[in-house]
């Protein structure tokens, strides 16, 4: 069966430092997404991707954070200048259509922020 | 008021037993509604879609009442296995998907 696949699996970082969370989609998908979810709390959405574009982002999703499809199978998540309060498990998800909307998760990365 | 409200729970229910988990929400623009699974520090997992018609796999059914706009979750027969958190979610028209806090479960021998 296809699943979303996502790495590294945790990543540790100091504050400031840059991070990019790398993700790679069910293959005959057309949306992505991002979410985060600090740890005791609630799946939180970042941004929607669709065709090489973002069509739609949170008030999380500020100018520390960007999204790019470098190639025809990545999705990435860059975080600029990290702060603590990023520390969180990062879940990039894929589906097949708008029309389903029926959202395929990876395993997350869990970012420390130290 | 939250966009998605859950009962965060917990539910502790014997084997056996049906439970039934209900979800609130406030944008009637929402158009699809969604139950998942996430069990601990693990990904949520696709459960079922849910459909005014409702919506029935095995000994799951999931309901949306857009009158009342809530949504529902029943779990005839809990197994074990079923212990973890349950998320309902909400798609708007957009490209935005809205996840309640989740209401957890344990089921017990």
């Amino acid at each position: 069966e296809p699943e979303v696949t996502q790495t590294p699996s945790h990543q540790v970082t100091q504050m400031g430092q840059e991070v990019i969370l790398r993700c790679v989609p069910i293959s005959n998908h057309l949306y992505f997404y991002w979410y985060r979810q600090i740890l005791g709390q609630k799946v939180e959405f970042l941004v929607s991707f669709y065709n090489n574009e973002i069509s739609e982002k949170s008030e999380i999703f500020d100018d520390q954070f960007s999204v790019e499809r470098p190639d025809g199978s990545n999705f990435t998540l860059k975080i600029r200048s990290t702060k603590l309060e990023d520390s969180a498990m990062y879940f990039c998800a894929s589906s097949e259509d708008r029309l389903s909307y029926e959202q395929y998760f990876g395993p997350g990365t869990r970012l420390t922020v130290t | 008021r939250k966009e998605v409200e859950q009962d965060p729970g917990p539910f502790n229910v014997p084997e056996g037993a049906t439970v039934a988990f209900n979800c609130t929400y406030s944008n009637s623009a929402s158009q699809s509604f969604f139950w998942y699974r996430q069990d601990c520090r693990k990904e949520p997992k696709l459960l079922m879609s849910v459909y005014s018609s409702g919506n029935e796999d095995g000994r799951f059914t999931a309901q949306l009442n857009r009158a009342s706009q809530y949504i529902s979750l029943l779990i005839r027969d809990s197994k074990l296995s079923d212990s973890a958190t349950y998320l309902c979610a909400g798609h708007t028209g957009g490209f935005k998907t809205i996840f309640g806090a989740g209401t957890r479960l344990f089921v017990k021998a």
